[in-house]
């Protein structure tokens, strides 16, 4: 296994675009989770997931946030009507439930919004 | 609320300069405690886990231990390649579901 990819790297994008990441996790973890990062700051929660079924949600994610791990594969996060706060790097982990505290990193997406 | 706190923001170390991290938490119940070290332009990469309190893990030059309130990572004779930021994260949220990072220390080793 190749480990955890995230797809794009870099996405610059202008105000009041939708973008879309996507995420291929570790094939035999069943937890997937994303995370916000700027700089100087650690990885901040977002969601995460236990096969196909979205468990928990940061209650600082905006509705204009939406994620999907569908057939518990890879899984997308899209973010409808991009606002300048929005630029960060966007990074998805997976891990198995029997270690949650021991996750695997993406390379991450770094969103730009001009 | 779950927190973590880490210091110092920055440290910078002659090569075999060695030193410690601290990594201070607030967390009802402590279902686990972690390393990561982040590379620049890379997601964090996992180092240890601590769950109990005088636990100790090793790894090459990297020592982690545990108290009931701090978590230090020592630095063993460091090498310009153990340059990065080193993450502290606590196990969090009603079912312990989730990671809770601190903001991370830059460490800069010059040889």
């Amino acid at each position: 296994d190749t480990g955890v990819s995230q797809d794009p790297r870099h996405k610059i994008t202008k105000r009041g675009q939708n973008v879309t990441f996507r995420c291929d996790p570790i094939s035999e973890h069943n937890r997937l989770y994303w995370y916000r990062q700027t700089l100087g700051q650690g990885p901040e929660f977002l969601t995460y997931f236990q096969n196909e079924a979205q468990l928990e949600k940061s209650r600082l994610l905006s509705d204009r946030f939406s994620a999907e791990r569908p057939k518990g594969s890879f899984s997308t996060l899209e973010i409808q009507r991009t606002e300048q706060g929005d630029s960060a790097m966007y990074l998805c982990a997976s891990s198995l439930v029997v270690s949650i505290g021991e996750q695997y990193f993406g390379p991450g997406t770094r969103l730009t919004v001009t | 609320e779950d927190q973590v706190t880490q210091s110092p923001e920055a440290l910078r170390l002659q090569e075999g300069e060695s030193s410690s991290l601290n990594c201070s938490y607030t967390v009802s119940g402590l279902r686990g405690l972690f390393w990561y070290r982040q590379d620049p332009g890379k997601g964090p990469e996992f180092l240890f886990t601590l769950y109990s309190a005088g636990e100790e893990k090793e790894k090459e030059r990297l020592k982690a231990t545990l108290t009931k309130k701090e978590s230090f990572l020592h630095i063993t004779a460091p090498k310009p390649e153990d340059s990065a930021t080193y993450l502290c994260a606590v196990q969090a949220g009603e079912y312990g579901n989730k990671l809770v990072f601190g903001a991370g220390t830059i460490l800069r080793v010059k040889s």
